[in-house]
């Protein structure tokens, strides 16, 4: 059981470059997330996608976009890269989404994190 | 709001002694609270998690108690281990917005 898996794991991009991060869950969880966290901050939530089919922005979406392929993947894409975006994703699933869930439902679990350097 | 810094505030604890980890949060309406731990290039993982409807919830060494009169949370780990030290987070699930929001976070050293 493998949990929540993101690739790649390490990631340099020139400025304008684009690319996509890939992110995986096997514990048919129906929420998942992404964030970012930068030095000497918290997580930051880009997107969510509380069920297959539905995407929604967080706090930063400005840059980015996702796609819930199925239940099991959503992926973040930088169309064009830009320094400010240097930071450690992390993407994370949950069985349940929202305040009408029960608590244990929005716990995250979260994947190992991808490093992103965009120069 | 959210608190922003450059460098997270450091709890040094010596092997052994009991921990409490601080966290304010921000929203009187947040319904439910969670404490995660991140250690060194790993993402962050479950530790307890508290309802806005209780003062206070045991695990296994640790404690999370909850002040909403001063929106205060606190986590304490007994009996202190090289194995605790990491960065915690405290995060809290708020009404109407439908996510979860978390602090900047806490590195706890454990002094052997």
């Amino acid at each position: 059981n493998a949990g929540v898996t993101q690739t790649p794991k390490f990631q340099v991009l020139k400025t304008g470059q684009s690319m996509t991060l890939q992110c995986a869950q096997d514990m048919n969880h129906n929420s998942m997330y992404w964030y970012r966290q930068d030095p000497g901050m918290g997580l930051r939530l880009i997107y969510y996608s509380a069920s297959e089919g539905t995407t929604d922005k967080g706090e930063v979406p400005n840059g980015y976009n996702v796609s819930r392929l199925n239940k099991r993947e959503f992926s973040l894409r930088l169309e064009s890269a830009a320094p400010s975006q240097t930071s450690v994703y992390f993407c994370a699933s949950s069985p349940l989404f929202g305040t009408g869930a029960p608590s244990g439902a929005n716990v995250l679990t979260f994947g190992a994190g991808s490093r992103l350097t965009v120069l | 709001g959210e608190s922003v810094g450059l460098h997270l505030p450091t709890l040094s604890v010596q092997e052994g002694d009991n921990s409490i980890i601080n966290c304010a949060y921000s929203n009187s309406a947040s319904d439910y609270f969670i404490w995660y731990k991140q250690e060194s290039g790993k993402g962050p993982q479950f530790i307890i998690d508290i309802r806005s409807n209780m003062d206070k919830r045991q695990g296994q060494r640790v404690t999370v108690l909850l002040n909403k009169t001063v929106k205060h949370l606190s986590l304490q780990i007994a009996a202190t281990q090289p194995g605790d030290s990491a960065v915690y987070f405290c995060a809290e699930r708020t009404g109407g917005y439908q996510k979860v929001t978390f602090g900047t976070g806490t590195k706890l050293q454990v002094i052997p």
